[in-house]
């Protein structure tokens, strides 16, 4: 089983669709999740941390299932601009602190 | 936001040559910044953990003679492929933290090299 996995993608919607996109991890002793955002050709950046009871940052709701290691990233009336690619990032930590990667899956919202 | 910089944004060489990739955290000092590299279509793969004043951690599959890093001081980091080879040629990022990890915080991203060796 992969460390980190996702929807394989691409998901093409409309704008103002919902997208759902799903992770699951396979580290059960993991401690920090975050979603990231990677443009073409340019680096990951932040889009927003994921905790147990639910983070809500405008048009984005995360939301992290440890029992199931399930990891969730919710997009309502997408943009064009949410078009990019949404990277779900598992850190483990302690003496062994790294970021690890899932594939990603590929968003293109059309006109 | 903190601010990770990286030199050069895209190199072509030769095979056979040397390639020196430096990462720079602009505004804060990282103890601790990571190496990674992306191939198309791929996730980004953890190369290596770089800790100020000591010996790189390397990650298993990558090749510590070939991929020379230094990390010399708070706030540089350099990468370098050795030898470099067409296979070789890939999105090389780099990563910084405030804290080492000790907080679980997340790191902050180089805009990245794109290394294309011929």
């Amino acid at each position: 089983r992969k460390e980190v996995e996702q929807d394989p993608g691409p998901f093409n919607v409309p704008e103002g669709a919902t997208v759902a996109f799903n992770c699951t991890y396979s580290n059960s002793a993991s401690q920090s999740f975050f979603w990231y955002r990677q443009d073409c050709r340019k680096e990951p950046k932040l889009l927003m941390s994921v905790y147990s009871s639910g983070n809500e940052d405008g048009r984005f709701t995360a939301q992290l299932n440890r029992a199931s290691q399930y990891i969730s990233l919710l997009i309502r009336d997408s943009k064009l601009s949410d078009s990019a690619t949404y990277l779900c990032v598992v850190v483990s930590g302690g003496s062994n602190y790294k970021l690890t990667f899932g594939k990603g899956t590929l968003l293109t919202v059309n006109p | 936001g903190a601010v990770v910089s990286q030199h050069p944004s895209r190199v072509i060489c030769k095979s056979g040559t040397s390639v020196k990739i430096e990462c720079r955290s602009l505004d804060f000092q990282a103890t601790t910044m990571f190496w990674y590299r992306q191939f198309p279509k791929q996730s980004l793969m953890l190369m290596a953990t770089s800790n100020e004043g000591s010996k790189a951690t390397y990650e298993q599959g990558v090749e510590k003679d070939k991929f020379l890093i230094n990390h010399a001081s708070l706030t540089l980091s350099t990468l370098t492929v050795t030898s470099a080879h067409p296979e070789d040629s890939s999105f090389y990022i780099c990563s910084a933290t405030r804290d080492g990890g000790r907080t679980q915080e997340t790191q902050y991203f180089g805009p990245g090299t794109r290394l294309l060796v011929l």
